[in-house]
């Protein structure tokens, strides 16, 4: 596609649930990449993958986090037992190769209520 | 570990004056570095990015120089339109340790300008 797509855009989710945020990158991009922005915390790195493969989960904060990619294309970041948290905007972003300038996709809005 | 400090805003300027946002960096080896900015319900966008020491970035009149000596990469704009007004984030990969790949943001600075 012409960009990076996440949906949904927001999600309001009662605590305890489980939630699925999607991430279509740019057709080609072998790289992607996760990254949440919260008021406290400013933009973290989540997770790292080239292709299906994640060399790099060492940002995913807890084992409630987990993500896979499928087809070298989309990728799915789940958030188990969801806690407040957890509320924060989540970002998808993809290169065509690792840091040759990233393409950001506007974010899921993750609002745990 | 890799930092970046950026200036803390919010900046507020008037249309056509001067803009500095300053950045330094802490990295382990030999980073590269960026600005991306964010307009209100956007994604971030690269705006510039420099390799290597004494590298200029520039884009859209904004621009920023690598400074090795100092740790800096301060992002500047000699006249400043209502339109620039976003978020500005400094950040950047370092290439030593095989993880070039992984950005280090700041805090971001929120830039508004008034007509």
């Amino acid at each position: 596609g012409a960009g990076v797509s996440q949906s949904p855009s927001n999600k309001v989710t009662e605590k305890g649930k489980d939630v699925e945020l999607r991430c279509d990158p740019i057709s080609g991009h072998t790289a992607l990449y996760w990254y949440r922005q919260s008021l406290g915390q400013g933009l973290e790195f989540l997770i790292y993958f080239q292709g299906n493969s994640a060399p790099d989960k060492s940002g995913l904060p807890s084992d409630r986090f987990s993500a896979e990619r499928t087809g070298g294309s989309v990728s799915t970041l789940t958030i188990q037992r969801t806690q407040q948290e957890d509320s924060a905007v989540y970002l998808c972003a993809s290169s065509y190769r690792d840091n040759h300038g990233y393409t950001f996709g506007s974010g899921t809005r993750l609002t745990v209520v | 570990g890799d930092s970046v400090t950026q200036m803390e805003g919010p900046v507020t300027l008037s249309e056509e004056a001067f803009l500095t946002i300053n950045c330094t960096y802490t990295a382990t080896g030999y980073p590269s570095l960026f600005w991306y900015v964010q307009y209100p319900g956007e994604g971030l966008q690269l705006l510039l990015k420099a390799t290597k020491a004494d590298d200029k970035g520039s884009n859209k009149g904004f621009e920023a120089t690598y400074r090795k000596e100092t740790t800096s990469f301060h992002l500047e704009k000699g006249s400043v339109q209502v339109s620039d007004s976003a978020v500005y984030f400094c950040a950047l990969s370092d290439r030593s340790g095989g993880s070039n790949y992984k950005l280090t943001f700041g805090k971001g600075t929120l830039l508004t300008v008034n007509p």
